[in-house]
């Protein structure tokens, strides 16, 4: 167990819903990263949250969003799903220049 | 910009043979490095990082990489291969964002080792 949970760990929804992914960080980690991981695309970053704030994005459609709540757990938007957006969604917790990485939600979108 | 390039989508050694998985990245500010290791249907598990000091560093299960900053590179390698190291290894480099001492990865494609009996 890395400290950091995911859930759902597996997804399977049609094109156009939309879905919640949801992350917690390890205990006193400030940042969480979202990851895409993709056969065509690899390991891509969607976006950081520090302390509740938006830090960096990276590679993220229009279509998602993301915040990072009080409680400083996050959650990862998905909308207008299609096709192509089936992946596997990893997040990453981080204090300082350590990364623990969660073991993933697997989306599938049909 | 940083990239990661990982030479070989796929390296296949026999059991207790060397392992060596190549990673060459481009940074135009002194990198940290990592190396990732993905087994199927699990998430990624660090297995080592170079920030600063002694270029040498050693992971868990035997693993060890050397920063080569002539070379910019970052190779990944095992003296002798289990059947248990089957897996994908990805290599990473951390970017420096605006602000902060948290930095995005930024992922090599990734290398499949297989090892054969």
């Amino acid at each position: 167990d890395s400290g950091v949970t995911q859930t759902p760990k597996h997804l399977i929804t049609a094109t156009g819903q939309r879905v919640t992914l949801r992350c917690s960080p390890r205990s006193g980690d400030l940042s969480v990263y979202w990851y895409q991981q993709s056969l065509d695309q690899g390991l891509q970053f969607l976006i950081q949250y520090y302390n509740g704030e938006e830090r960096a994005k990276g590679n993220i459609l229009e279509r998602f969003s993301a915040q990072q709540f009080p409680d400083l757990h996050s959650e990862l938007n998905l909308s207008s799903l299609e096709l192509g957006d089936s992946a596997l969604y990893f997040c990453a917790s981080s204090v300082g220049n350590g990364y623990t990485f969660g073991s993933g939600t697997r989306l599938t979108v049909v | 910009a940083q990239s990661v390039t990982q030479l070989g989508s796929h390296v296949s050694v026999s059991e207790g043979a060397l392992v060596l998985l190549r990673c060459n990245y481009s940074s135009s500010v002194p990198p940290y490095l990592f190396w990732y290791v993905q087994y199927p249907n699990q998430g990624l598990q660090l297995l080592l990082k170079y920030t600063t000091g002694a270029t040498l560093v050693k992971g868990i299960n035997g693993f060890e990489a050397e920063f080569k900053k002539s070379e910019t590179s970052f190779h990944l390698t095992k003296p002798s291969a289990h059947m248990s190291d089957a897996a994908e290894y990805f290599c990473a480099v951390s970017d420096r964002l605006g602000g902060g001492s948290n930095y995005k990865l930024t992922f090599g494609k990734g290398t499949l080792l297989t090892v054969n009996p």
